[in-house]
């Protein structure tokens, strides 16, 4: 299994660019999660999906972000503009969702590394 | 709202013991605790769901105290390759699956020789 796909590993860009980010989650997980980590503010989840829809986006900062899932096996977090304040690693998480109330284990992919000039 | 973790960072020798501790403020249905070593993703170690059930393989196992809202991360007889950063995440008591884990800023604990 290959696990959780990340593209692209690293971006740097200029503030005002439009990022997007790119996520493959495992086959067959029915959830998915878009976190950003940052040493003041630690691991946050940005928004999740459950069967390619959105549940619950009370963490996407604001405007500037959207995420998409237009199918079971692709995922995309924009940011459109971006700003240095945006500078972060986002990871992409995916899930089973059969163990009814609790989360099952979500398995990360290996992050992308975002850094905004 | 996030949980608190403790303490922050620990420096240990091999061999030596470790507990890590997470509190929350709200009630919780289950806990979750994961190790990122630098540069790489989170990986998973394991779940506690309320109950007070314990919880563990090998050397590293955790409790949690659904009265107190507080886990525990007991690590013994430590290893090199247990540096890394641990995190606790929580997931809510909300009467229905939430599916969404809060986490903590983490525990960065290195074991030297």
């Amino acid at each position: 299994d290959a696990g959780v796909i990340q593209s692209p590993r690293h971006e740097v860009t200029e503030m005002g660019q439009e990022v997007t980010l790119r996520c493959k989650p495992i086959s067959g997980h029915d959830y998915l999660f878009w976190y950003r980590q940052t040493m003041m503010r630690g691991l946050e989840l940005l928004i999740y999906f459950n069967n390619n829809v959105p549940i619950d986006d009370s963490g996407m900062p604001e405007d500037r972000f959207s995420a998409k899932m237009p199918n079971a096996s692709f995922s995309t977090l924009k940011i459109q503009p971006s700003e240095p304040r945006d500078s972060a690693v986002y990871f992409c998480a995916s899930s089973l969702g059969t163990s009814g109330y609790s989360t099952d284990t979500q398995y990360f992919g290996p992050g992308t590394r975002l850094t905004v000039l | 709202q996030q949980p608190v973790q403790s303490p922050q960072a620990v420096i240990l020798r091999e061999g030596e013991d470790a507990v890590i501790n997470c509190s929350s403020s709200k009630a919780l249905y289950s806990v979750h605790w994961y190790r990122q070593k630098h540069g790489e993703a989170p990986v998973f170690l394991m779940i506690l769901l309320k109950g007070g059930e314990q919880k563990g393989h090998e050397k590293i196992s955790a409790s949690f105290n659904e009265k107190k809202q507080q886990s525990s991360l007991y690590l013994t007889a430590s290893q090199l390759s247990y540096s890394g950063t641990y995190f606790c995440g929580t997931e809510k008591d909300s009467g229905a699956g939430s599916y969404q884990l809060t986490f903590g800023k983490g525990t960065k604990l290195s074991v030297i020789p």
